[in-house]
């Protein structure tokens, strides 16, 4: 089953905050976060393995509560750099299968 | 440390006919993973290979195969081309298991008409 994101799209001005949001039906075990910018192919972000535990790449965190079955990302002080559109995925078994939500696209504006 | 290389880059097909990708991983990787991204689907998972098997296959027709050599490069074809079918191409590779990050190539866009 695919993990649902939300929201997806949002506008932001350069230093505004903003959250993103991946949810499953089923058990997650861990989650792993992705970057695509436009023309570009998705770059990783982070990976969180285990429920509780946060993450951070430059002004991004993440977050994972196995429990809720779903995992955030947080963008602070956004900057022009951090525009494009943003894919959670779940691994699917015990191999490199992932399965990647809808996305959610961020445009940080000056 | 070379990246994971696609072939072709862009390609225009007409309905029916049959195309050919193919995906060079980073050096080390055995674990090869193909997704078709169109703006409507996100990212949907095709197959992914390792070690020349097949490991896993997502919800698409057999029309989609693909292959895994020996040196871990992996093509994929798609017969019968239909003009849904036109989408970005990506050719990911990985460490194996479930946490290791994927690596993904620049991509082949496929036009059908």
């Amino acid at each position: 089953q695919q993990p649902v994101q939300s929201p997806q799209a949002v506008i932001l001005r350069e230093g505004e905050d903003a959250v993103i949001n991946c949810s499953s039906s089923k058990a997650l075990y861990s989650v792993h976060w992705y970057r695509q910018k436009h023309g570009e192919a998705p770059v990783f972000l982070m990976i969180l393995l285990k429920g509780g535990e946060q993450k951070g790449h430059e002004k991004i965190s993440a977050s994972f509560n196995e429990k809720k079955q779903q995992s955030s990302l947080y963008l602070t002080a956004s900057q022009l750099s951090y525009s494009g559109t943003y894919f959670c995925g779940t691994p699917s078994g015990n191999t490199g299968k992932l399965i990647f939500g809808q996305g959610t696209t961020l445009q940080v504006k000056p | 440390k070379a990246g994971v290389t696609q072939t072709p880059r862009y390609l225009i097909k007409t309905r029916g006919q049959q195309v050919t990708l193919s995906c060079s991983p980073i050096s080390g990787h055995r674990s090869v993973s193909w997704y078709q991204q169109t703006p409507g689907q996100g990212l949907q998972f095709l197959f992914e290979y390792f070690s020349e098997t097949q490991r896993n296959k997502g919800n698409f027709p057999g029309r989609f195969s693909g292959r895994q050599f020996s040196n871990s490069r992996s093509e994929m074809n798609v017969s019968t081309l239909e003009l849904g079918d036109s989408a970005l191409y990506l050719c990911a590779s990985s460490l194996p298991g479930p946490t290791g990050e994927l690596f993904f190539g620049e991509g082949s866009r496929l036009t059908v008409l």
